[in-house]
């Protein structure tokens, strides 16, 4: 149990463009889940908290506006990166509470999504 | 906010022997501290979980040490395999979960 999906695995697209990363918690209910990014040989830095129903929580220093996150369901999550800059190239993780779980504050993580912007 | 340090940031291990990475956090309020391994190109996967009411927990050759007074606690992992090749976070929650900076580690044949 606790499998989180992210797609697509990778995508590349050129500066400008939006593109979409989709969330899943494919075995469980998240009510809460998480959007990261990782650049090369660097931690994971949390860019927001996505509960499902309401507006998403921002770190500080990223850009709302720019990282639209929508929880729409309790199975799903998406980041839409919009107007795109080669900048905004980087592994892009989500993860997921499990709030069947006794242990609410485990987060299971995907795989990643590699973005490239060209 | 939290703040998470790890050390070593590189270990390179003979095949068979122990690693020790060790974590420091800043927040006394913290109470849960994961271990996630990441292989290249893809997610971290928790491997191991303590939380601040024990001071000791093991899963086969991983095992977790928590001192809360001294606000440290450490990975081991015994008899080492090529296979355990990675890097490992620790993290330290709540607030969030803040991660560290990860130690690569290296098993060599």
């Amino acid at each position: 149990g606790a499998v989180v999906s992210q797609h697509p695995s990778w995508v590349i697209c050129k500066s400008g463009t939006s593109v979409k990363i989709e969330c899943r918690s494919l075995d469980f209910q998240a009510t809460t889940m998480f959007w990261y990014r990782q650049f090369p040989k660097q931690s994971l830095m949390l860019m927001a908290t996505s509960n499902e129903g309401s507006k998403a929580t921002y770190e500080q220093g990223v850009e709302k506006d720019k990282f639209l996150i929508n929880h729409a369901s309790l199975t799903l999550s998406t980041l839409t990166v919009t107007s795109a800059h080669p900048e905004d190239s980087s592994f892009y993780i989500c993860s997921a509470l499990n709030r069947d779980k006794i242990s609410t504050d485990t987060q299971y993580f995907g795989p990643g999504t590699r973005l490239t912007v060209l | 906010g939290e703040n998470v340090e790890q050390h070593p940031s590189t270990l390179s291990v003979q095949e068979g022997d122990s690693a020790v990475i060790k974590c420091t956090y800043s927040d006394s309020a913290s109470n849960y501290f994961p271990w996630y391994k990441q292989e290249l190109g893809k997610g971290p996967q928790l491997i191991i979980d303590i939380r601040s009411n024990v001071g000791e927990k093991k899963d086969q050759r991983i095992a977790v040490t928590l001192n809360k007074t001294a606000k440290h606690f450490s990975l081991h992992i015994t008899e080492t395999q090529p296979e355990d090749s990675a890097v490992y976070f620790c993290a330290a929650s709540p607030p969030g979960l803040s991660f560290g900076a990860g130690t690569t580690v290296t098993v060599r044949a």
